[in-house]
């Protein structure tokens, strides 16, 4: 069935430091891919997106890259800072655009 | 306020107990899910909806039930559950499908003993 893979499970990083989560998607058919953030014993709130005719977009120090041919795409945090510590979910949304196929998760730390 | 509520937000309950976790938005989204999120395993699909009257199933849907005779809720029911079904559990809406932002309750943590 499909499948989303997110590496790493875990990133420790230096408060300042880029931080970046990679994942890849099996359904060469899928088109919307979320990003949700989870902070700690709190809900998932969606904190960027983004669509399979863009191959890039920006939101102040976040990002998202896309590669439809090799099937994966990228969250990149610029300039991170302590309240960016939490868990980073990736979603990829196959054929049909009614399921959500989310990665396992990466645990961000930043420490100060 | 525009939100998604769920309740309970704890429950520990039997093996073979039936219950109902509820969840009700007051957006007026059409599109609603239920998730169960396991460690190391993210957020894996139950049951979503597109619509009054029409749900289908996630990833994950054995042992669970799920309605929708109204627009904003959209219960879960465990018939008869097992201690394979402890987990935390979202429920979450949209405006229409899963290409826009999903928005998440605040989470029922349940423990089958």
């Amino acid at each position: 069935g499909e499948n989303v893979e997110q590496h790493p499970s875990t990133l420790s990083v230096q408060e300042g430091d880029s931080a970046v989560i990679k994942c890849t998607y099996s359904d060469s058919a899928s088109n919307y891919f979320p990003w949700y953030k989870q902070e700690l014993g709190k809900r998932p709130q969606l904190i960027i997106d983004i669509r399979s005719n863009v191959g890039e977009k920006k939101d102040q120090r976040i990002a998202v890259t896309l590669n439809k041919t090799a099937k994966h795409f990228s969250l990149h945090i610029t300039e991170t800072q302590p309240e960016d510590s939490a868990v980073y979910f990736c979603a990829a949304t196959p054929t049909g655009g009614f399921k959500t196929i989310f990665g396992a998760g990466t645990r961000l730390f930043v420490k100060a | 306020e525009a939100q998604v509520t769920q309740n309970p937000r704890y429950l520990i309950t039997v093996t073979g107990k039936k219950l109902t976790v509820t969840c009700s938005q007051n957006m007026n989204h059409e599109y609603m899910s239920w998730y169960r999120q396991d460690p190391g395993l993210g957020l894996r699909q139950i049951y979503y909806s597109m619509n009054v009257e029409v749900t289908d199933k996630g990833d994950v849907p054995e042992g669970y039930k799920v309605s929708r005779k109204e627009k904003r809720n959209f219960p879960l029911i465990l018939e008869s559950p097992s201690p394979n079904q402890t987990s935390l559990y979202f429920c979450a809406s949209s405006w229409q499908g899963v290409e826009n932002t999903q928005y998440f309750g605040p989470g029922t943590r349940l423990t089958v003993l």
